[in-house]
């Protein structure tokens, strides 16, 4: 079954620094990697996904993503912060030769400091 | 709007007592997915509705649980004699699945909130 590990609760990053939002997954095949953004009291927004092609995926916002498969990682990562970015942020994998479920991380919480 | 629409967005209840929540998914997806979210946790896959099929469910979905799509679109998710460890943020997503390896993304609601005394 598919797994996402992200292993550190909250992020703290001053504003205009880097942000990097660190995941890595278990998956049997090749895996298909989303990224979703969640603020308090709202749904899930999704951000950017990996299928296939170039290993680094532009998403919304600013974001981008780098997929390592030697390393089994799909790390999040914005060149400048923005307090607007403070919230919570989803890893997900899915086994695209498997089953149509989602498998999400714990999340981690972003705290970009003014 | 046409994103995603769950009611209610919270649902106070006590144990015992059953509930129901609905979900309305983005007009032309045909894929529909349940997810339970608890505190400090990512969501968990409950189950997944291939326009009015239920085509899968997770072991997470006990006898207490069901959920339907009767006419391919809007779904209801029920629970029966509700226990306190029901008490979660319960997520639909909607999806349009085009081909056999759909690269499909699920677009989520806000989620109904449910507290059980």
């Amino acid at each position: 079954a598919q797994s996402v590990a992200q292993p550190e609760d909250q992020v703290n990053v001053a504003e205009g620094n880097p942000l990097t939002v660190k995941c890595t997954y278990s998956v049997s095949g090749n895996p298909y990697l989303f990224w979703y953004v969640q603020y308090p009291n709202r749904g899930l927004q999704f951000l950017l996904k990996y299928i296939t092609g170039d290993n680094l995926v532009k998403g919304s916002y600013g974001f981008e993503a780098e997929f390592n498969k030697s390393q089994t990682s799909f790390h999040l990562k914005k060149p400048s912060a923005l307090v607007s970015d403070s919230a919570l942020y989803f890893c997900a994998v899915r086994d695209p030769e498997g089953n149509n479920r989602l498998a999400f991380g714990k999340g981690n919480q972003v705290v970009v400091i003014p | 709007d046409t994103g995603v629409s769950q009611n209610p967005r919270h649902k106070i209840t006590k144990r015992g007592q059953n509930v129901t929540f609905r979900c309305d998914p983005i007009s032309e997806h045909n894929r529909l997915y349940w997810y339970r979210q608890t505190l400090g946790q990512g969501p968990e896959f409950l189950t997944y509705f291939q326009n009015e099929a239920q085509l899968e469910k997770s072991r997470l979905l006990s006898d207490r649980f069901s959920a339907e799509r009767p006419k391919g679109s809007f779904s209801t998710l029920e629970i029966q004699r509700t226990e306190q460890g029901d008490s979660a943020m319960y997520l639909c997503a909607s999806s349009l699945a085009q081909g056999r390896l759909a690269k499909n993304i699920q677009y989520f609601g806000a989620g109904t909130r449910l507290s059980v005394l």
